[in-house]
């Protein structure tokens, strides 16, 4: 059974840098995890802020940056604002059809 | 606009089975891959099933495999997902969410979720 690893939670103050992080059981990730980033506020549905490692869509601030990182997905937010507060979930592709979640980060920005 | 909107959640008893429905809209529903997210109160998603667009390639989560089916009507632009066997940790809000591309690799565009509770 594939895991997918991030961190439970991270503290950034406002106007600082974060780095969250996206790992798999299965060794490196690499774009053909076409990995996944989304954000939850809470009461809210999921959204996606980025797709297939480092494309944004039309709605997500530029503030938020996707790459690959020491065999990692990773989701950058530099300069964080009170409204980037929320639970932040990876998630990457496997062969056959079957996605994973990673367990989701809890951001506090204080 | 894309929009995605659930629909068949309630209070079902265990053991008991329910229908939910997703309707499809602001987008070629026929060309694009289809997936089920749920997420049990308080807890992470997780991913429960997804439907190429021709229905050809579908695939399932080991927790619900053998219980859910996943099955699309591309000329009403809807995805279904049958639930049966319920159990008390299916109870979640249910997500459907349309893939970029023509094959169910991952969810992007999401739906408001509706709420299935298995209770007695």
């Amino acid at each position: 059974q594939v895991v997918v690893t991030q961190e439970p939670s991270l503290t950034v103050s406002p106007g600082g840098t974060v780095t969250l992080t996206c790992g798999s059981s299965t060794g490196a990730v690499t774009r053909g995890h076409y990995p996944y980033w989304f954000q939850q506020r809470p009461g809210q549905a999921p959204r996606t802020l980025i797709y297939d490692t480092r494309n944004r869509h039309s709605w997500t601030p530029a503030r938020f940056s996707g790459s690959l990182l020491g065999g990692k997905a990773a989701l950058t937010l530099s300069g964080a604002q009170p409204e980037d507060e929320a639970d932040y979930y990876c998630l990457l592709s496997y062969s056959g059809a079957r996605p994973v979640f990673g367990g989701g980060t809890k951001l506090i920005v204080l | 606009e894309v929009q995605l909107v659930e629909s068949g959640g309630g209070l079902v008893q265990p053991g008991k089975s329910l229908r939910l429905s997703c309707a499809g809209s602001g987008f070629t529903f026929d060309e694009c891959a289809m997936h089920w997210v749920r997420q049990a109160p308080g807890k992470g998603l997780e991913w429960v099933s997804g439907i190429s667009w021709n229905s050809g390639s579908i695939g399932y989560a080991d927790s619900v495999k053998g219980r859910f089916t996943i099955s699309r009507d591309n000329a009403r632009n809807s995805l279904y997902l049958q639930m049966n066997s319920l159990r008390a940790e299916d109870m979640a809000f249910y997500y459907c969410a349309k893939d970029a591309g023509g094959e169910p690799t991952s969810p992007d565009y999401w739906g408001q979720g509706t709420l299935v509770t298995v209770s007695s």
